[in-house]
């Protein structure tokens, strides 16, 4: 079963504006990770926050984790027609295995 | 630094046929996992190796699917007979033994027809 859920399941936005995609989780984590797939290829692993962090930051991306509320959101700041992908979420519980979710396919237009 | 190397990149098959598909891990991660993805979806483990160990196998449809790492170093992914419903993308991915950032392959798309 998939643990992760990521809403929108789509979002189309203009070059240079910011992008949010959230994701939503049952069980109790170690650390959630995003991950993005170029149409065609494998994923890239982004960011990973902890269970005991709130926020992070890598160049244009600012994550967070709500663990209360078991939600995680990516946010892509002036995003660029390169940022066109799907993202998944994944959550790491304990030793059970990376559970992806079904993605945000995000198309940016230049 | 390789990456982590797949093969073949498609493959299409008649159902009932059998597959197998190559990888070849970044050099000196313990860890290898095989995904499917099938469209619209998000990886989904089918089994994971430690060095030449199996760590979990339980969503590998034992019946059909197949997979070894013998020499702890590449592994391979076996269905035999294939169905309709193989029909995704086979990623392989590795990762070291003390990281949870895991590296993709870029996958082999398997179309059964």
């Amino acid at each position: 079963s998939q643990q992760g859920e990521e809403d929108p399941q789509a979002l189309s936005i203009q070059e240079g504006e910011n992008a949010t995609m959230n994701c939503s989780y049952k069980t109790s984590i170690n650390n959630l990770q995003w991950y993005r797939q170029n149409s065609g290829r494998g994923l890239v692993h982004l960011i990973l926050i902890r269970s005991n962090e709130r926020e992070k930051h890598s160049g244009r991306l600012r994550v967070t984790l709500d663990t209360s509320k078991k939600s995680s959101s990516l946010l892509i700041t002036a995003s660029r027609a390169a940022d066109t992908a799907s993202y998944f979420c994944a959550t790491n519980s304990g030793n059970t295995p990376l559970v992806f979710g079904k993605g945000t396919r995000l198309s940016v237009i230049a | 630094e390789a990456g982590v190397a797949q093969s073949p990149r498609y493959k299409i098959i008649e159902k009932r046929q059998s597959v197998a598909f190559w990888c070849n891990p970044i050099s000196g991660h313990a860890t290898l996992y095989w995904y499917q993805q099938i469209l619209g979806q998000g990886p989904k483990l089918l089994i994971q190796f430690q060095n030449n160990g199996v760590v979990d196998d339980s969503q590998l449809p034992k019946d059909r699917f197949s997979a070894e790492r013998l020499k702890g170093v590449d592994s391979t992914l076996k269905i035999q007979p294939a169905k309709l419903e193989d029909s995704a993308v086979y990623l392989c991915a590795s990762k070291p033994l003390l990281s949870y950032e895991q590296y993709f392959g870029p996958g082999t798309r398997l179309t059964v027809t």
